[in-house]
């Protein structure tokens, strides 16, 4: 089955400081990966789409400036958390469509930020 | 706007028993999804669903495609301690940009030995 790697699996750092998370398509091609937010006992929530080669598309209410997304190749995306604060820890996972699969998307482990 | 109702929110059964969850949307889908997360992990894939009337089996799991577009059920036979987690039904409204998915608010499965 298709696997998305996503690094690191959880962080810890302090306030102000900036965090990196990658996410994989291992062995797939995805033009599109998506970033998503989750708190406790809560959905996903989907934060931004990224396009390989293209800028990412973000929700309403999501700090481009905030949360960098790069989608630099078609098996590679990042989203990297500038100038973290402690509101900004969370569960950050990301997912990956196959270029040739339709709608189905194939998540990372995820990653859990912790801003002290 | 649209609006997907997954219920129910929470279960706490038997284990060797059945499961039943559905979900409802305002909009008409044209697939449907199954994920289930289990604590601190990402969600995985259980079934897959692209026709209206479609039904789906993987082993013990069983979902269907609803003939009105519009809703989805998961079923989980003789359920096992391992069953317990988060399970998400997921989908993509007609006209939808971008592959982008609407999740619902999940059900917390909860198995006892």
């Amino acid at each position: 089955g298709a696997v998305v790697s996503q690094h690191p699996s959880r962080v810890i750092c302090k306030s102000g400081t900036s965090v990196k998370i990658e996410c994989r398509s291992l062995d797939f091609q995805a033009t599109t990966m998506f970033w998503y937010r989750q708190f406790p006992k809560q959905s996903l929530m989907l934060m931004a789409t990224s396009n390989e080669g293209s800028k990412a598309t973000y929700e309403q209410g999501v700090e481009k400036d905030k949360f960098l997304i790069n989608h630099a190749s078609l098996t590679l995306s990042t989203l990297t958390v500038t100038s973290a604060h402690p509101e900004d820890s969370s569960f950050y996972i990301c997912s990956a469509r196959d270029r040739t699969g339709g709608s189905i998307q194939y998540f990372g482990a995820g990653t859990r930020l912790s801003v002290l | 706007g649209q609006q997907l109702n997954q219920s129910p929110q929470s279960m706490f059964i038997q284990e060797g028993e059945d499961v039943s969850m559905n979900c409802t949307s305002s909009s008409i889908f044209n697939t449907w999804l199954w994920y289930k997360q289990d604590p601190g992990e990402g969600p995985v894939l259980l079934i897959a669903l692209y026709k209206a009337g479609e039904l789906t089996s993987n082993g013990r799991l069983t979902a269907q495609f609803g003939i009105t577009r519009k809703d989805s059920f998961l079923n989980i036979s003789a359920s096992i301690p391992s069953d317990v987690g988060i399970y998400f039904c997921a989908g993509q409204f007609l006209g939808g940009s971008n592959y982008k998915l609407t999740f619902g608010k999940g059900t917390l499965l909860t198995v006892n030995p």
